[in-house]
């Protein structure tokens, strides 16, 4: 089954204390993004990633690193999680073919993150 | 200005009832543009792209006008499961292939 498969679904933690959300999709789409959903913003941009090795910032990078070492994989790493980054994250991916330009997002089913 | 707009609403309508939204975007330039629906806390999904000459998938249907840079989707016949946040999403491949989201607009069908 085709999906974008993001690990953990809930997290609660602790300010200063580092971690990883995973994002995995099986479909060989060249694009990946973060997202992070807050009430009444809408969602927004946190980085994104044209291909492998390319990684380009979003709209609120700011507290975040990405990688992109392998086509299928988009890990979102917080190293120094703080109460703001408490949202509800999301990774999408899509291709980026050029006979595919209608090629939508496809999403992840979400991590809700806790920073206390 | 904001790459897309939506207004937000929120839309409360009855069963049965035929509810429109609107969309605009900035960017001449875009060149695909999907509707997608969320349910609360959840992902949201892709409900239909929309395409140059209209679409229709049941109940739905989705219109651009490029000329006036807007897109639109028509609920027919409201279910109560309609129910949801629809988002609007444009993509422009002159600025890298991104995504640009609408804010949503809330939808409530009601008994």
């Amino acid at each position: 089954e085709a999906q974008v498969t993001q690990n953990p679904r809930y997290l609660i933690t602790v300010t200063g204390k580092k971690l990883t959300v995973t994002c995995s999709q099986n479909m060989n789409h060249e694009y990946m993004s973060w997202y992070r959903q807050d009430p009444g913003l809408g969602l927004r941009q946190i980085y994104y990633s044209m291909n492998v090795e390319v990684t380009d910032k979003g709209d609120v990078p700011e507290g975040y690193k990405v990688s992109r070492k392998e086509k299928r994989n988009f890990p979102l790493i917080l190293e120094s999680p703080s109460p703001n980054q408490t949202s509800l994250y999301f990774c999408a991916s899509s291709s980026r073919d050029r006979d595919s330009y209608n090629s939508p997002l496809h999403f992840g089913n979400g991590t809700r993150l806790t920073v206390t | 200005r904001k790459e897309v707009e939506q207004d937000p609403g929120p839309f409360n309508v009855p069963e049965g009832a035929t509810v429109a939204f609107n969309c605009t975007y900035s960017n001449s330039a875009s060149q695909s543009f999907f509707w997608y629906r969320q349910d609360c806390r959840k992902e949201p999904k892709l409900l239909m792209s929309v395409y140059s000459s209209g679409n229709e998938d049941g109940r739905f249907t989705a219109q651009l006008n490029r000329a006036s840079q807007y897109i639109s989707l028509l609920i027919r016949d409201s279910k109560l499961s309609d129910s949801a946040t629809y988002l609007c999403v444009v993509n422009s491949l002159n600025t890298g292939n991104q995504f640009y989201f609408g804010t949503g607009t809330s939808l409530t069908v009601i008994p």
